[in-house]
């Protein structure tokens, strides 16, 4: 069972450029959870994503973020007009939630660079 | 919301040695896991430790929820444990999202 994919693993984007990360969750999971590491620091919540819905998203930036976890295909993290203090790793996490609470698998993220 | 505090941030062992990490958290958990991520990154997944005890190899955790705090046990620690040992809770705020809270770390290093 292939693990939760993220791709691509670097990205370089020059400030004012649109980055845009996939993630793919483990095979059977239908949850999957968005968080930013800055550098030095620990990992922050950003949006929680089931099939087709946001349930919650009270961790992204009000402004040029989104992200969508269509029917189909990978779920999508969506950064427009990049700026400097995007610099970050992203990382993806899926869980099964069949119980109340279940352990999240995470992915090897994405280091974004803007220039 | 839950806050997660770990100790300690910093952490310098010869190898060989044995170390205990330190997690406390400020309300009740239903999601407690601990991570390593490794020097390229990486975000291992450890343990899925609400409550109890569990081992794996060298490792154990142990989470005491009515104290509210986990502590990871490292025996025998090797070179290749070097890197940032991660707490993050979930407390299960009514109508949460079971979003993980992460503490900011414990920077382990094992020297040859």
């Amino acid at each position: 069972n292939a693990g939760v994919m993220q791709n691509p693993r670097h990205l370089v984007r020059r400030r004012g450029q649109e980055a845009r990360l996939r993630c793919s969750p483990m095979k059977g999971h239908s949850h999957v959870y968005w968080y930013r590491q800055l550098p030095e620091e620990g990992l922050k919540f950003m949006v929680y994503l089931q099939k087709e819905n946001i349930i919650d998203e009270s961790g992204m930036p009000k402004e040029r973020f989104s992200a969508e976890f269509p029917k189909e295909g990978p779920s999508i993290l969506r950064i427009q007009q990049v700026v400097r203090g995007d610099s970050a790793a992203y990382f993806c996490a899926s869980s099964p939630r069949i119980r109340y609470s279940d352990t999240q698998y995470f992915g090897p993220g994405t280091r974004l660079t803007v220039l | 919301g839950i806050q997660v505090e770990q100790s300690p941030p910093d952490l310098i062992l010869q190898e060989g040695a044995n170390s205990t990490l330190r997690c406390n958290f400020s309300d009740s958990v239903n999601n407690l896991q601990w991570f390593h991520q490794n020097p390229w990154g990486q975000l291992i997944n450890l343990f899925y430790i609400p409550s109890g005890t569990k081992q794996n190899g060298r490792l154990s955790a142990t989470t005491v929820a009515t104290e509210r705090y986990s502590l990871l046990y490292i025996s025998s620690s090797q070179t290749t444990d070097s890197g940032v040992y991660f707490c993050a809770a979930w407390g299960g705020e009514q109508g949460g999202s079971e979003k993980l809270v992460f503490g900011k770390g414990t920077k382990l290093t094992v020297n040859p």
